[in-house]
């Protein structure tokens, strides 16, 4: 019931191209937070989503929180070769963050 | 400034060995994480210290005992390390319940 689901696992594309990584819930998040981790390298903050329907940008990445805020989505466009890592979704609960699975993004150049 | 440090960031050992993981914080954060990271990726909060309290303890064996001398400090030690141990452990730290700043990891092999 706590766990965050995230979809999906891997991601191939292309420089250039555009990517989503989904995050979903079955109960109601209070909040969702997103990090970036690089191959060998240590989880760093993205962003935290709070209100239902919140929409935020960093350059080329979008965050999106769902009506319902049982869904969050972390899209980027036009893809480089430096947005290469895994990209996790958490939800905090009692002080904690539970982590999505990931979803790990290879660039080709 | 390093703000979350941990040693070592490798540790190769035999089973059955004891081993420590040291981690100091330098952000004035009252809260530190220890957290694994499997093969997988996937990644799971172990214990967390509030002023040097314990408020988590994820089912994590009793092989693992958290230390926590002071605010800016959480040691993880673990006894009669297993071929399952092998992973990397993050520590973190946060100030109240948000952002969490995560430590550069250690990675533990187990033989």
């Amino acid at each position: 019931g706590q766990q965050v689901m995230q979809i999906p696992q891997y991601q191939h594309v292309q420089e250039g191209e555009d990517f989503t990584t989904y995050c979903n819930s079955s109960t109601t998040l209070s909040n969702i937070q997103w990090y970036k981790q690089r191959p060998g390298g240590h989880p760093v903050f993205l962003i935290q989503l709070v209100k239902s329907g919140e929409v935020k940008k960093q350059k080329r990445l979008t965050f999106q929180f769902g009506e319902a805020k049982k869904n969050s989505s972390l899209h980027i466009t036009a893809t480089q070769t430096t947005d290469v890592g895994t990209y996790f979704c958490a939800r905090s609960n009692t002080g904690k963050l539970i982590f999505g699975q990931g979803t790990t993004l290879q660039v080709k150049p | 400034d390093t703000a979350v440090s941990q040693t070592p960031k490798y540790l190769v050992t035999q089973m059955g060995n004891d081993k420590s993981i040291k981690c100091e914080q330098n952000l004035g954060h009252d809260t530190m994480y220890w957290y694994k990271q499997d093969s997988k990726k996937f990644l799971k909060i172990m214990f967390s210290y509030n002023n040097k309290e314990l408020i988590i303890n994820e089912t994590v064996p009793n092989r693992f005992s958290p230390k926590s001398p002071d605010k800016a400090h959480l040691n993880l030690h673990i006894n009669s390390l297993e071929l399952g141990d092998s992973a990397v452990y993050f520590c973190a730290s946060t100030l109240g319940t948000d952002t969490q700043y995560f430590g550069p990891g250690t990675r533990l092999t187990v033989l």
